[in-house]
Order: structure tokens, then sequence, then C-alpha cells
């Protein structure tokens, strides 16, 4: 399976700032995914990264708020734009792969934002 | 995708089994069962899916149901290292995202 890497792992960040979070794979990977974990709750999607198209986005989700970037096929970016306290969570970059043909996910170890 | 209904905690003694159902009655035929864990602070591992067999790899087994409408996800030797959270999921093979639910948090007791 690909091997992901993220950053930050983790970073502190003033109310109003904005961060930009690094994936990297090892492999070239048609589709990327970008998650939010919000403290003690699970997973949900924020959007679909696909080289040479536009992010697609999840209800709740606005592109001014997490502008993507998709530049190739091993390398996305996930923007969070004039934070606040409430976007304090673990983003996690995943990505599609063949496992005995399963198309299972691969996750990165997540970038742990905490927001003053 | 269909939804699933898992525990939200269980506790297992350290070597004994640790067996995790997941109900997901409204599965459709072409959908697989996935299961992943979230151990403390890392990212969701893929544990094992299956269809409509029983599966069995090197980190747990799976059992469906003849009906899918439910699994067991199956830690033989359960160790402290396997507490974390454990999430079933239920997709078509092709399919992209995955949609997580709340999972079963297992925490693994000497």
């Amino acid at each position: 399976s690909a091997v992901i890497s993220q950053k930050p792992s983790r970073d502190i960040c003033q109310r109003g700032t904005s961060l930009t979070i690094q994936c990297q794979v090892d492999s070239q990977v048609t589709m990327m995914f970008w998650y939010r974990q919000q403290p003690g709750q699970s997973l949900t999607l924020i959007a679909t990264a696909n080289q040479g198209s536009e992010a697609t986005y999840e209800s709740g989700f606005v592109i001014d708020k997490f502008p993507i970037s998709r530049p190739n096929l091993t390398f996305s970016t996930l923007t969070v734009s004039n934070m606040s306290p409430e976007d304090s969570s673990i983003y996690l970059c995943s990505v599609t792969g063949g496992r005995n043909g399963a198309n299972v996910l691969t996750f990165g170890a997540g970038s742990r934002l905490t927001v003053l | 995708d269909a939804k699933t209904t898992q525990p939200p905690s269980m506790d297992c003694a350290e070597g004994r089994a640790a067996n995790l159902p997941c109900n997901h009655s409204t599965i459709s035929g072409n959908e697989y069962v996935y299961w992943y864990r979230q151990i403390h602070s890392q990212g969701p591992q893929y544990i094992i899916h299956g269809l409509k067999n029983n599966e069995t790899n090197e980190m747990a087994s799976l059992i469906i149901t003849e009906d899918r409408k439910s699994s067991t996800l199956i830690l033989p030797h359960a160790t402290l290292r396997d507490t974390a959270v454990y999430y079933c999921i239920v997709r078509v093979v092709l399919g992209g995202d995955m949609r997580f639910g709340a999972g079963t948090r297992l925490t693994v007791k000497p």
C-alpha cells in the first residue's frame, strides 16, 4: 500500500490565520481524500481531490474555507483559512489503492491543529 | 453507502479473543464490509474486508452472516496494543471515499 507523509504533524495557530497542510504520497494515485477529525469524534470527509480538476466538497465544507490543490498525482495541499478555535482538529489525507483488489484507503498520520 | 451500527465500547482481557460486532442490515449486494482501526493519535489502519465469505489474515478474522446483515471482527488473542477504536464500513469495492461511523472503542485490559 501507499506511504503517505503529512506536514506539519502538529501546529498551534492563532485565530484568524491560515495554515496549509501538505500530503505527499510515494506513488501516483488518482483519488486523494481529506478528512477532519474533531476532538473525540469520528472522521468526516471534507473533500475529494482529483488531479486536473476542482476538488469536490462535502456538505458543510466550502472551498473558501478549505481550498485544496492537487498539482500532480503524488501531492495535495489543504488550507484551513481564517481559523477559529472550532477548527482545532486532526486533518487526515488518504488515498485509495489496491490490496488484493480491495481498493482500500490508506491514511496519513494526520496533522493536529490547535487554534488559540 | 449503507450505514452500520456498532456498540460504542467493549472491554476484552489480554490474551482472550475480542469479538466486535457490526450491523449493516441495509447492505447492498455489491457492497463489501471493511474494518479499520484507529490507535490513539494515529491515522486509521486497514484491517480486513470481505463480501460474503469469511476472511482471515495476519491481523484478524471476519465472519459475515449468510444474509450479510451483520458481521463480526475477531482478534484471536488481543494484546494491549489492540486498544483502539474499530470502525466497520460498507462500501462498493470500486468506490472512492469511505464514510466512518462512531466505531467501537475496544479496551484491552491486563
